[in-house]
């Protein structure tokens, strides 16, 4: 298997410009959780899924962040318009969630830099 | 929510030396997972456990459900195990809270 895949690896771009980063989970796996980490405050989840619907984005910073997942192998996570602080990492991870089994993979991560 | 706490928070080894790191939380939890972030950023699985002890390698893992706590012991360590050790313990649902994490930096 490949695992989770995201792009770009890097992004910059200006203050105002929309942003959007993408994620294919890793095949069979129903639930992807995009993350994001900074220096100030590691490691937050911001949304997760699972079997396509969305549970929870109370870790969504604003409205300006939008998540989306069309179906399971693809999911986007959206910044309009961007700003100087939304210069981080964003990672995607999967599982298979049933029955309490969650092990999360990660993929490489997207590194956005907003100028 | 849970409360996850690592410890030490930095570490700095000579090669060869062993060490164990701790993660403790506040909740029950019915699994836990360790992670090691590379000097690269990628985010590395090492262990899935929600109870007893697991081996991989020079890596063993020992969690305690019962106490809130798990272990991550690290034998003959080497440059490349440097980075940042964290835990996830999952309560049930799907919401995950990393600690702070530990940070090794093993001398050659």
């Amino acid at each position: 298997d490949a695992g989770v895949i995201q792009s770009p690896r890097h992004e910059v771009t200006e203050m105002g410009q929309e942003v959007t980063l993408r994620c294919k989970p890793i095949s069979g796996h129903n639930s992807l959780f995009w993350y994001r980490q900074t220096m100030m405050r590691g490691l937050e989840l911001l949304i997760y899924f699972n079997n396509n619907v969305p549970i929870d984005d109370s870790g969504m910073p604003e409205d300006r962040f939008s998540a989306k997942m069309p179906n399971a192998s693809f999911s986007t996570l959206k910044i309009q318009p961007s700003e100087p602080r939304d210069s981080a990492v964003y990672f995607c991870a999967s599982s298979i969630t049933s029955g309490g089994y969650n092990e999360q993979f990660f993929g490489p991560g997207t590194r956005l830099t907003v100028l | 929510g849970i409360q996850v706490e690592q410890s030490p928070p930095d570490l700095i080894l000579q090669e060869g030396a062993n060490s164990t790191l701790r993660c403790n939380f506040s909740d029950s939890v019915n699994n836990l997972q360790w992670f090691h972030q590379n000097p690269w950023g990628q985010l590395i699985n090492l262990f899935y456990i929600p109870s007893g002890t697991k081996q991989n390698g020079r890596l063993s893992a020992t969690t305690v459900a019962t106490e809130r706590y798990s272990l991550l012991y690290i034998s003959s360590s080497q440059t490349t195990d440097s980075g940042v050790y964290f835990c996830i313990p999952y309560t049930g649902g799907f919401k995950t809270i990393f600690g702070a994490g530990t940070r090794l930096f093993v001398k050659a």
